[in-house]
């Protein structure tokens, strides 16, 4: 059974300072490692892919992933309200129970 | 990315009824579906893996003869919840994956919002 561990919610950052979220998962096995973001009453979207360790970035979003420690991160620079969401990982298909973060105005 | 659709996007019905509802991968095709429920404030639900001309692997407690799933092409599957019941209204979202060299990537529809009263 593949294991998908998010850091407990709810995240609470202030607008324009860095929300940072964790997951670590339990197959060192696993090739693909994503972030999703799901809005409250809508389904999740895609933000983040990333496949080999390092840093990914993409906008505000920096993935970072290390295959030796099994942790793949995200981190969103300049929060805005508009970030407030539930942020899910998945690694491979195995999704994480997922992160609520939300940004104070 | 890969755009899936869902439809109906809400649905109403009477206890009792069964209501069907379709998943579709717009442009691409995928012989891999999934259907996850959500309930307010939970977390997604695996409901079953959906396979292009196979019978649907459900997951642990998920009773497959309530929820009869079809996927009978690269493009559709539907879920089918017969004999609905005011504990069946939830949030159905389904997924279809795409490959690309070694990897999957899985991308959601918009979901299905079922009310029985």
């Amino acid at each position: 059974q593949k294991e998908v561990e998010q850091n407990s919610g709810p995240l609470s950052v202030p607008e324009g300072a860095i929300a940072s979220l964790n997951c670590t998962y339990s197959d060192r096995g696993s090739q693909s490692f994503f972030w999703y973001r799901q809005y409250s009453g809508k389904s999740p979207e895609l933000i983040m892919s990333i496949y080999s360790n390092g840093d990914k970035e993409d906008g505000r979003f920096t993935a970072q992933l290390n295959k030796a420690s099994q942790y793949v991160s995200l981190l969103i620079r300049d929060s805005q309200p508009s970030d407030s969401a539930t942020y899910l990982c998945a690694v491979d298909l195995s999704f994480g129970a997922g992160t609520t973060v939300t940004v104070r105005a | 990315g890969a755009v899936v659709s869902q439809h109906p996007s809400r649905v109403i019905c009477k206890s009792g009824t069964s209501v069907k509802i379709e998943c579709r991968s717009l442009d691409f095709q995928a012989t891999t579906m999934f259907w996850y429920r959500q309930f307010p404030k939970k977390s997604l639900m695996l409901m079953a893996t959906s396979n292009e001309g196979s019978k649907a692997t459900y997951e642990q407690g998920v009773e497959k003869d309530k929820f009869l799933i079809n996927h009978a092409s690269l493009t559709l599957s539907t879920l089918t919840v017969t004999s609905a019941h005011p504990e069946d209204s939830s949030f159905y979202i389904c997924s279809a994956i795409t490959s690309s060299g070694f990897t999957d990537t899985q991308y959601f529809g918009p979901g299905t919002r079922l009310t029985v009263l």
